[in-house]
This record gives C-alpha cells, structure tokens and sequence, in this order.
C-alpha cells in the first residue's frame, strides 16, 4: 500500500506571496492533519480533516487555512506569507476507526525569502 | 491545553548500548502515546505506541513503558545499532484531539 504523498517536496516564495501544498492519504484513510515542523517550536499542530470537515484547529493565524475532498485529499493554504513561515510542513493520514494512528508523509519544505 | 516534556535533548550512546529516553505529559486523560523516529529529510515514522490501558509494549529492540500515575512514559531501544541514529520524537494525544509532540531527542549511536 503506498504511504502518504506530499507535493511539492519543496517550494520557494518571497514574502506576501502565497503557497499551496497537497496531501494524499493512504488508501482507505479519511482523516488527513497538517503539522508545522521548525527548529524551534518542534512540531505543532495546524489542523485535522475528517470527512472532508474541520475536526480541530491549532492556534495558527487565519493566513493558514485548509480543506479536504471527497477523495480525502487535502491541501492547505498560506497567504501572505512572512519569513517565520519558513519550514517543513508534514501531512500525516489517520487509520479508520476510534484508535487512530497517524502516518506521516516526507513533508513539503517551504522557504520563504 | 496538554504539555508533553522530553528528555534529553541530545543521547551518544555505543553500539550495542541501550537508549532511554523519557516524556511526561501533562492531561492525565490522555490516553494514546505514540514514537516517532525522524531521519535527516524524511517525514516522521511511527515505531510504536501505546494505549492507556497497558503498562508496556515491546516490538523485538523496542519498547515502552507507560506510567499512568507519574504521567510519563518511556522509549526503550536495546542493542543499539548505528541506524537508530536519529532524532526520536514522543507524543499524547487525549480522545480524538490532535497529537501534541515532545521537542525531541537527537540519538547518536557511535559504532
């Protein structure tokens, strides 16, 4: 079974442009959350799509912003962006049922200059 | 909102050695506790994890012990080899909330 994708790997922006990621799942996962990973605040969580609904929000700004289709894939969103936006934002797809394990894909890493 | 520690944030050990490393959390009705190891370039990988209703899990090298009571858990890696080399990452997650993550351990293992 194939692991989860991410597209682009990377990407490179200039200040106030802004940038959309894709995510898909594993087959048969229809929860997809979108973390953001950064040498000094770790990995934090942004938000999580089930059923092509918002499940939970992180506590980033509006700028970020996502969705899910019927297919489970999922893209997120930033709009204007600014230099801290810089780092490698990770996929991670949930199995079905109530003990969800998540699954990472290798992450897209996004330079902002 | 939950707060999950991790210790240390760097481990050198000697092939064949054993690796500890520790997490504790702070919602004590979390109830799922996952590992991650995370390679140079690569997304995280689960390597095991645990529910609240069991005291440990072992899968052949490794294993992990939760402390329900203490509110921490630990990651067990025995006979080290230079490919645990990485950097380890614990997690908690309460219910069907989002995952909150440990600041991670950078492992070396020195053959």
């Amino acid at each position: 079974k194939a692991g989860v994708t991410q597209t682009p790997r990377y990407l490179i922006k200039t200040r106030g442009q802004q940038v959309t990621l894709s995510c898909s799942p594993i087959s048969g996962h229809r929860s997809v959350s979108w973390y953001q990973q950064t040498p000094g605040q770790g990995l934090q969580f942004l938000f999580e799509y089930f059923s092509e609904t918002q499940r939970n929000k992180g506590n980033f700004p509006g700028r970020f912003s996502g969705r899910q289709f019927s297919n489970s894939r999922s893209e997120m969103n930033v709009s204007t962006l600014e230099l801290g936006d810089s780092a490698l934002y990770l996929c991670a797809s949930g199995t079905p049922g109530s003990q969800e394990t998540q699954y990472f894909g290798p992450g897209t890493r996004l330079l902002v200059l | 909102g939950e707060n999950v520690e991790q210790h240390p944030s760097t481990l050198s050990v000697q092939e064949g050695d054993s690796a500890v490393i520790k997490c504790t959390y702070s919602d004590s009705a979390s109830n799922y506790f996952p590992w991650y190891k995370q390679e140079l370039g690569k997304g995280p990988q689960l390597i095991i994890d645990i529910r609240s209703n069991v005291g440990e899990k072992k899968d052949q090298r490794i294993a992990v012990t939760l402390n329900k009571t203490a509110k921490h858990f630990s990651l067990h890696i025995t006979e080290t080899q230079p490919e645990d080399s990485a950097v380890y990452f614990c997690a908690a997650r309460t219910g069907r909330r989002a995952l909150t993550f440990g600041s991670g351990t950078r492992l070396q293992v020195q053959p």
